[in-house]
């Protein structure tokens, strides 16, 4: 089963950008692997942010772009507000199967 | 207003077996892949296992193949999983969750896998 890895923790300012990314034990991330992007706050179920690599939903951020960078899936925050603070899950798809990476704890600081 | 609502949750022994539901409102069920996911206390999310749009095909994780079976019934707007052979593992949270264009996810059911 393919291991999916992501920054174990990042820090942004408020009003600053930053660029979680999602990388894949076989090889380069493509469109193929529909990445997909999870939002999760303490105590409460995930919310999708993203679909198939940078699909917005009607109560996705504008501030939040999903997209392909450098082998990897990547999610973009550009004005980084308090309410940010979570953690942050990708999802991979691999011929049926999903894979889930680890999660980056990300902190508005 | 959309609601994904799990039900079927519990404490069970190990080698026991729970059915967990998912009952859909709201948009259309019957046209989007559905998704269990699951998470331990203090955990990351865990694909466990989806079912296309009719019915037809499934995958499941390494980890459940075998003793897990999803299925749904579009004429109820319901999902199920079938777990059977539970182990101390398997105790999470399980949520229902839709994928593609209807990214919508339950409050999740508690199975706790214990003597």
């Amino acid at each position: 089963q393919a291991v999916v890895t992501q920054e174990p923790s990042l820090t942004v300012s408020p009003g600053g950008t930053v660029t979680l990314t999602c990388g894949s034990s076989t090889g380069a991330v493509t469109s193929g692997h529909y990445p997909y992007w999870f939002q999760q706050k303490p105590g409460q179920a995930p919310r999708t942010l993203i679909y198939e690599t940078s699909n917005k939903y009607s109560w996705t951020p504008a501030r939040f772009s999903g997209s392909l960078l450098g082998g990897k899936a990547a999610l973009t925050l550009s004005g980084a507000q308090p309410e940010d603070e979570a953690e942050y899950y990708c999802l991979l798809s691999y011929s049926g199967a999903r894979v889930f990476g680890g999660g980056t704890k990300l902190t508005v600081l | 207003e959309v609601q994904l609502v799990e039900s079927g949750g519990g404490l069970v022994q190990p080698g026991g077996s729970l059915r967990l539901s998912c009952a859909a409102s709201g948009f259309t069920f019957s046209s989007y892949w559905m998704h269990w996911v699951r998470q331990a206390p203090g955990k990351g999310l865990v694909w466990v296992s989806r079912i296309n749009s009719d019915g037809s095909t499934t995958s499941y994780a390494d980890s459940v193949k075998g003793r897990f079976t999803i299925s749904r019934d579009n004429a109820k707007n319901t999902l199920y999983l079938q777990m059977n052979s539970l182990r101390a593992e398997d105790t999470a949270v399980y949520y229902c969750a839709s994928s593609g264009a209807a990214g919508y996810w339950g409050q999740g059911t508690l199975v706790t896998v214990s003597s």
